[in-house]
């Protein structure tokens, strides 16, 4: 079956500017989850959405980054104003959701964000 | 700060030998997950432990959980060069988020 889906795979863009990253998650994964990656370092928790509940925003670096998930499927990350330091791997991972214990996470190919 | 810390941060040996990479963390777990990530298949689960359990299998893979001592391993047997790629642990506490650390990068010459 298909598998957690990003686009764009690649976008540059000029410090200031807005980006839109998008992501499909895999059908009837009711838990997405951003995290963000750079060069050589661990997974960054971004935010988090279980079904219609409230988003766990808590790994937001700041309130340039917003995130919203239409209709319980795909989810849009939107950071406004770049800078330099928002450069990295941007990935999107679904998971069965639900009150138990974390399921593991399928991940999407992610999208490499580079400002100029 | 990571709540998992992955030892060694680069390993390399040779395809046939068994390779160990370890992961400590801080906080009480409900589960740890091990994922390993290559620019071929991205980042792709491996296992998952439970906290009420002590040691898992999964064809050549063996991962153990110390929860007395906050520390797990991973142990690859009969390694391959395909096994090259970096190894994260993840640690789950509560029922939302996992927290990662920043990776074993393990090389596997032929």
């Amino acid at each position: 079956g298909a598998g957690v889906s990003q686009s764009p795979s690649n976008k540059v863009t000029e410090k200031g500017k807005d980006v839109e990253l998008r992501c499909d998650p895999i059908s009837g994964h009711t838990a997405l989850y951003w995290y963000r990656q750079s060069l050589g370092q661990g997974l960054e928790f971004l935010i988090y959405f279980q079904g219609n509940s409230a988003p766990d925003k808590s790994g937001l670096p700041s309130d340039r980054f917003s995130a919203e998930r239409t209709g319980g499927s795909v989810s849009t990350l939107t950071i406004q104003r770049t800078q330099q330091e928002d450069s990295a791997v941007y990935l999107c991972a679904s998971s069965l959701g639900g009150a138990g214990p974390i399921y593991e996470q399928y991940f999407g190919p992610g999208t490499r964000l580079t400002v100029t | 700060s990571q709540q998992g810390e992955e030892d060694p941060q680069a390993l390399s040996i040779q395809e046939g030998e068994n390779a160990t990479m370890n992961c400590s963390y801080k906080t009480s777990i409900n589960n740890l997950q091990w994922y390993r990530q290559n620019s071929g298949r991205g980042l792709v689960h491996l296992i998952l432990i439970r906290s009420n359990e002590r040691e898992k299998h999964s064809g050549r893979l063996r991962v153990t959980l110390d929860t007395s001592k906050k520390s797990s391993s991973l142990l690859i047997t009969a390694s391959r060069a395909a096994d090259t790629a970096s190894y994260f642990c993840a640690t789950g506490i509560g029922y939302s988020t996992l927290t990662f650390g920043k990776g074993t990068m393990l090389l596997v010459s032929p």
